[in-house]
């Protein structure tokens, strides 16, 4: 059973606009949030990450929204550079063993 | 700061043949993770150790896989035999859970691609 959904495989944006990459999560044991960012043939990233305590959280261009009632997170990047073009995972953080789940991941692909 | 190391990057088998995957964590960290990535698919947890005993295996093919990660360092991930459903890349990832401290930031290496013909 997937815990952690991407349902958008990709997303194309223009550059300079706001990217939202969508996460939803089944399971309220989750506590932690976190967004991996992977090139071709590399390993993912890490990139921003959130608790599940707070409802927001912000870093540079990116900010990562929690809204633990909905189960639903989203991942901001704004503004959109070419260089951001990856493939974005969502991942989660079960509170009882430091067990980590990813969604299937979302292709961003910014357009100059 | 030395990254997580894995070898080899790339092999190709033939179904039934065996492969191992060797990784080496960041050093300090405890907890050291191997992932499954099928292509299309998010990464997929195989097997979980802090320091030298499984935390998690619930997602291993026992029949097949194999790991172990002797002395808390290095880690081997085994098939075999392999079958074709096997072809993916292989992800090993460590953290360092650090008492209260947690960072929850896994940190991955370049993942070994198997290809099983």
């Amino acid at each position: 059973d997937q815990q952690v959904k991407q349902n958008s495989p990709s997303l194309s944006v223009q550059e300079g606009r706001i990217s939202i990459l969508n996460c939803d999560y089944t399971n309220s044991m989750f506590d932690y949030f976190l967004w991996y960012k992977k090139y071709p043939a590399e390993g993912p990233t890490f990139l921003i990450s959130i608790s599940s305590i707070k409802d927001k959280n912000e870093d540079g261009r990116f900010t990562v929204f929690l809204n633990k009632s909905a189960k639903h997170l989203s991942l901001h990047i704004v503004p959109s550079q070419p260089g951001d073009s990856a493939v974005y995972f969502c991942a989660a953080r079960a509170n009882t063993g430091n067990q980590f789940y990813f969604g299937t991941g979302t292709s961003l692909t910014v357009i100059p | 700061e030395a990254g997580v190391a894995q070898s080899p990057r790339y092999k190709i088998i033939e179904k039934r043949q065996s492969v191992a995957f060797w990784c080496n964590p960041i050093s300090g960290h405890a907890t050291l993770y191997w992932y499954q990535q099928i292509l299309g698919q998010g990464p997929k947890l195989l097997i979980q150790f802090q320091n030298n005993g499984v935390v998690d295996d619930s997602q291993l093919p026992k029949d097949r896989f194999s790991a172990e990660r002797l002395k808390g360092v290095d880690s081997t991930l085994k098939i075999q035999p392999a079958k074709l459903e096997d072809s993916a890349v292989y992800l090993c990832a460590s953290s360092y859970p650090g008492g209260l401290v947690f960072t929850g930031e896994l940190f991955f290496g370049e993942g070994s691609r198997l290809t099983v013909l």
